[in-house]
């Protein structure tokens, strides 16, 4: 298995729902990546697990709440959500924290906040 | 100005055509990415460089470490080839995070 899976593909939530994204890899890679893309520009990083310990936060605004409850496994719990969140939240793995011997990407979350 | 910097910003191409991709960057690097993302969907990670030439299928990348600037060539370009391509960038003065370019938006007209 070479992928990194993101479950849903598409969400549509109001400002006051509580949903979760889902990214999943079975590749034994033990750095896992948060990234928010909005459209036309580079993705920005949030989160940054190593060995399933939060190691970067880029200053990420409180409704957003990672977790890391195994090594295969990162979640991103969103709450209280604004319209400008709206974004292609994509998730990322690579074997350690060095990022070598390279990304493995997923295809994202489509998030719209209503 | 931006750490790094991709140019062109846009490209169009004739199907066939030899394409040219540069990205220039600014301060000492462990590795480069050239990355490949269609409309809407998520990333392919194409290239991990830290020096010399990598080659793919019809995809070639490039790198001058003494210079920073990494080029990616697409040779025979199909249609299918329609996408961003993105460099991005790794180095301990951004604490070993990615740095992306804005990105270049090739569209291959058959």
């Amino acid at each position: 298995d070479t992928e990194v899976t993101q479950t849903p593909k598409h969400l549509v939530m109001g400002m006051t729902n509580k949903k979760s994204l889902k990214c999943e890899q079975h590749m034994g890679h033990r750095a896992m990546y948060w990234y928010k893309q909005k459209a036309k520009k580079p993705p920005e990083l949030m989160f940054v697990y190593s060995y399933e310990k939060l190691s970067i936060n880029e200053s990420v605004p409180s409704r957003f709440s990672p977790e890391c409850p195994n090594s295969s496994l990162l979640n991103l719990h969103l709450h209280a959500l604004q319209p400008e969140d709206s974004a292609l939240y994509l998730c990322a793995s690579s074997l350690f924290q060095t990022g070598t011997p390279g990304y493995t990407f997923g295809s994202g979350t489509r998030l719209t906040v209503v | 100005k931006n750490e790094v910097e991709q140019s062109p910003q846009n490209l169009t191409a004739q199907e066939g055509e030899f394409i040219t991709i540069n990205c220039s960057y600014s301060v000492g690097i462990s590795a480069l990415h050239w990355l490949q993302q269609h409309p809407g969907g998520g990333i392919v990670s194409l290239f991990m460089l830290s020096s010399g030439k990598k080659k793919h299928g019809r995809l070639i990348a490039t790198i001058n470490i003494q210079e920073k600037h990494s080029s990616l060539h697409i040779t025979a370009s199909h249609p299918r080839d329609s996408a961003v391509y993105i460099c991005a960038v790794r180095s301990e003065e951004y604490g070993n995070k990615l740095v992306f370019g804005a990105g270049t938006i090739l569209r291959v007209k058959s």
